[in-house]
């Protein structure tokens, strides 16, 4: 069965460069989230789905990030104007049920490595 | 102050060993805990969960204090393929169900 994929896998931009990163959640799985690990630390939260609609976006760093997921399933996380210290993997992860789950199992993807230069 | 503090090590143990690492987090509210597995450059997978009373897979056995806040994972009799990073990782009440992680453990087992 697929687990979570992302796309692309590596990505470069310059400095001031605007990015669109794609996730593609476990089929059927109710909830999308992303995070940010910069190197050397955990990943941090950056915004939560419960399917089209975005209940969560306290993570978000900037106005800069923006996350959509329009139809309840694939996820694009979009950074415009990309800083050096938004280098980072960006993590897309999918649980099958709702927020109120505490046990919910979340599944990760392999994660977009992006270097800002 | 981070929520969830873990000692980054590494730790360096021979094939057979046993190794502990311990976890502290910060906001008694937390309800769920977790300890992750990370791979070098690959994505986090969940090793187990940690319940109150305790509980053990295998060679891994998890603890959990809720007084002192304290979480902890035994690795017994060492494998090379235990040699990752270990993520504690707590959920708050508050956050909803976004996870919470610790900047994770780094084990080295060497044959």
């Amino acid at each position: 069965g697929a687990g979570v994929s992302q796309s692309p896998r590596y990505k470069v931009a310059k400095r001031g460069q605007d990015v669109a990163l794609r996730c593609d959640p476990i089929s059927g799985h109710v909830s999308l989230f992303w995070y940010q690990q910069a190197l050397g630390q955990g990943p941090e939260f950056l915004t939560y789905f419960q399917n089209e609609a975005q209940l969560d976006k306290s993570g978000l760093p900037s106005d800069r990030f923006f996350a959509e997921r329009p139809e309840g399933s694939v996820s694009t996380l979009k950074i415009q104007r990309t800083q050096q210290e938004d280098s980072a993997v960006y993590l897309c992860a999918s649980s099958r049920d709702s927020r109120v789950s505490a046990r919910s199992e979340q599944f990760f993807g392999p994660g977009t490595r992006l270097t800002v230069l | 102050r981070k929520e969830v503090e873990q000692d980054p090590g590494p730790f360096n143990v021979p094939e057979g060993a046993t190794v502990a690492f311990n976890c502290t987090y910060s906001n008694s509210a937390s309800q769920s805990f977790f300890w992750y597995r990370q791979d070098c450059r690959k994505e986090p997978k969940l090793l187990m969960s940690v319940y109150s009373s305790g509980n053990e897979d295998g060679r891994f056995t998890a603890q959990l204090n809720r007084a002192s806040q304290y979480i902890s994972l035994l690795i017994r009799d060492s494998k090379l393929s235990d040699s990752a990073t270990y993520l504690c990782v707590v959920r708050d009440a508050q956050a909803g169900t976004a996870l919470i992680f610790g900047k994770g453990t780094t084990l080295s087992v060497s044959s």
